[in-house]
């Protein structure tokens, strides 16, 4: 599995867009880019996931370059609850099942 | 639908014990995967089972064990712990399936070695 590069931390302030980078400049042609984020002190949480194309669900939006190698997670109007921290992954998508390889994520903190 | 649960939430336990955690995944998920989480080190793999089989195994000595049930509640067993065995313990469940990985994760077991 490709790495990805994450900044260790960001600020937005609430109700604000929180646009969260990724780099993952080796990623392979079969792998796509995951997104989890966890709370303090809880499991990590699902967001989105996206090949090549842009995506979009209730949570987020993932952006991702045309060339593949950086991707961006937008929380449209970030609020208090969204402060965690934010993993992006990449990853073969198909049977092989588990072993996501997090790394040291970035800490989103949604200030008032 | 209920979500993952992993039983005890917290644990102490002394040096040299050994601990059996567990996992029931969401119905229907035949997948778990188990990783472990400490300030040093962030989230890191341990293994995973698919239909009662070891699937996948992340780079941790052999006194960490697991294993699946029919069921496919999921325990893990560390043995002889040491210090730096502290740690939060997640369980996640998926379906495993062709083209969508999402892992679904419980809120940990929160061991301590004393």
């Amino acid at each position: 599995d490709a790495k990805t590069t994450q900044p260790p931390s960001m600020d937005c302030a609430e109700g604000r867009a929180a646009n969260l980078p990724c780099n993952h400049s080796t990623i392979s042609g079969n792998e796509y880019v995951y997104w989890y984020r966890q709370i303090h002190s809880q499991g990590p949480q699902y967001i989105i996931h996206g090949l090549k194309n842009n995506e979009t669900n209730e949570m987020a939006s993932l952006i991702i370059t045309e060339d593949r190698k950086s991707s961006t997670l937008i929380l449209p109007h970030a609020t208090l609850r969204d402060t965690a921290v934010y993993y992006c992954i990449v990853r073969v998508a198909n049977n092989q099942g588990g072993k996501l390889i997090f790394g040291q994520g970035t800490e989103l903190s949604v200030k008032p | 639908k209920a979500g993952v649960t992993q039983t005890p939430r917290y644990l102490i336990k002394t040096r040299g014990q050994q601990v059996t955690l567990s996992c029931s995944p969401i119905s229907g998920h035949r997948s778990v995967s188990w990783y472990q989480q400490t300030p040093g080190q962030g989230l890191q793999f341990l293994f995973e089972y698919f239909s009662e089989t070891q699937r996948n195994k992340g780079n941790f000595p052999g006194r960490f064990s697991g294993r699946q049930f029919s069921n496919s509640r999921s325990e893990m067993n560390v043995s002889t712990l040491e210090l730096g065995d502290s740690a939060l313990y997640l369980c996640a469940s998926s379906f495993r399936t062709s083209t969508n990985n999402e892992q679904f994760f419980g809120p940990g077991t929160r061991l301590t070695v004393l």
